[in-house]
């Protein structure tokens, strides 16, 4: 089975603090996807990666990075925290860029920023 | 633009009662349709995709699907509802860009009366 392990169920920041959300996968995927879950919107992508050190935006990548640096790993960062978002975020990867991929979800990480 | 709409934001239903969930996209060519389940403070778990052929798709935990192209639909069924179905459901389909990213619904929550 894939499985999608993020590092954090649950973390409570301040703002402006810089934040570090983890997640790895064990089945040598190639894509890697960062989302935001909020009530009545969905799931949301951020960040989205293909490769080892390669990104690119999602649908809201304002105020997040995003670090690869190794294939297993993929990392949100929020630079200043805001209370804005404070929020769910899921990783989840697929085996290839091909169309008929299949996004495998970690358990998620509550973030809230007071 | 593509878009996935899930037009009921809560439903319930008696256990032992029969479920669909609606879910409508919009889409030019043949979509590629998913079924998500998410469960109370988990991540999201893959019941069932359409990538073509048989238009009655069947998934896990007792769940179908049918696709139906003249209505741009990929209702979610199950006959008979159990109390541990309760969850929140997510439509998605793949996205025609070169990235082939996942547009999702905004969920159905599903509640089961004992």
């Amino acid at each position: 089975d894939v499985k999608v392990t993020q590092s954090s169920r649950y973390l409570v920041k301040r703002t402006g603090e810089k934040v570090f959300l983890e997640c790895v996968q064990d089945m040598d995927h190639e894509n890697m996807f960062w989302y935001r879950q909020d009530p009545g919107l969905g799931l949301r992508l951020i960040y989205f990666s293909y490769d080892v050190k390669m990104k690119e935006k999602g649908d809201i990548p304002e105020g997040y990075s995003v670090s690869r640096e190794k294939k297993e790993r993929f990392s949100l960062i929020l630079e200043s925290a805001s209370t804005n978002q404070t929020s769910m975020y899921l990783c989840a990867s697929s085996l290839s860029a091909r169309r008929k991929n299949i996004q495998y979800f970690g358990a998620g990480t509550r973030l809230s920023v007071l | 633009a593509q878009s996935v709409t899930q037009p009921d934001i809560h439903i319930t239903v008696s256990e032992g009662a029969s479920l669909e969930l609606r879910c409508n996209y919009s889409y030019g060519a043949t979509p590629y349709l998913f079924w998500y389940v998410q469960s109370p403070g988990q991540g999201l778990q893959l019941l069932l995709k359409y990538f073509s052929g048989d238009t009655l798709v069947q998934g896990i935990k007792g769940f179908e699907a049918e696709f139906k192209r003249s209505q741009s639909s990929f209702n979610l069924r199950k006959p008979s509802v159990h109390w541990s179905d309760a969850a929140e459901y997510f439509c998605a389909v793949v996205s025609t860009s070169g990235t082939y990213k996942y547009i999702f619904g905004t969920g159905t929550r599903l509640k089961v009366l004992a």
